[in-house]
């Protein structure tokens, strides 16, 4: 049972554009989105994170939407750029016990200059 | 640097073989974490820590024991080394999660 899935697997757009990532979780439990961004033989680096209690959050060019109802939540990059090329993983965890971290399958996103 | 240091980079074990992939934080984290990273599958949780003598399962753990003894070091290791353990291996710790894990650049193992 796959706890946080994430589409789509691959996005290609121009420089300039949005591209959006999506991701959706069952568990009502979790309380912490985070987004993980990785380079081609890196391990993955921190983004950017939500909480549920927030609708939207903002850093530099992305740009997390949180839909607590849907049980839904996206990444943004405005302004795209070919050094945005990477894979994004989205995840989720909830707060207390364990503090497991779950990930998505992760979306390759390419951006052409 | 501080952060998460992972060895070896790279290695190559045949079927049957057992090894221990290393794991170190300077960061004083309480939470450690094994994942591997095969392509379409995202990363998969094998074992974590949440602190000195506590591990704990992850979602795919069979094949694989950690133990944690100190707060720096999360050791993982192979019993008898399959095929199917041909991944990329990553070590990550974080302080609390509402700082995100720090992961370390991965270990790349091929079983032959």
């Amino acid at each position: 049972q796959q706890q946080v899935k994430q589409s789509p697997q691959s996005l290609i757009v121009q420089k300039g554009g949005i591209p959006i990532i999506n991701c959706a979780y069952e568990n009502t439990a979790f309380d912490y989105f985070p987004w993980y961004q990785q380079f081609p033989g890196k391990g993955p680096a921190l983004l950017i994170a939500i909480r549920p209690d927030v609708s939207e959050k903002k850093e530099g060019r992305f740009t997390i939407s949180f839909n607590k109802s849907a049980k839904q939540f996206s990444l943004h990059i405005m302004d795209s750029q070919p050094g945005d090329s990477a894979t994004y993983f989205c995840a989720a965890s909830k707060m207390g016990g364990s503090e497991k971290l779950v990930f998505g399958k992760g979306t390759k996103l390419t951006v052409n200059p | 640097n501080a952060g998460v240091t992972q060895t070896p980079k790279f290695q190559v074990l045949k079927t049957g073989q057992s090894m221990t992939l290393q794991c170190a934080q300077d960061m004083n984290h309480e939470y450690m974490s094994w994942y591997r990273q095969d392509p379409g599958m995202g990363l998969r949780l094998i074992h974590y820590s949440v602190g000195a003598g506590i591990t704990d399962q992850g979602e795919v753990p069979n094949g694989y024991n950690v133990s944690r003894s100190t707060t720096e070091d999360f050791p993982l290791r192979l019993l008898s080394a399959a095929p199917s353990q041909t991944s990329v291996y990553f070590c990550a710790s974080s302080f609390d999660s509402r700082r995100g894990y720090t992961f370390g650049s991965g270990t790349r193992l091929t079983v032959v």
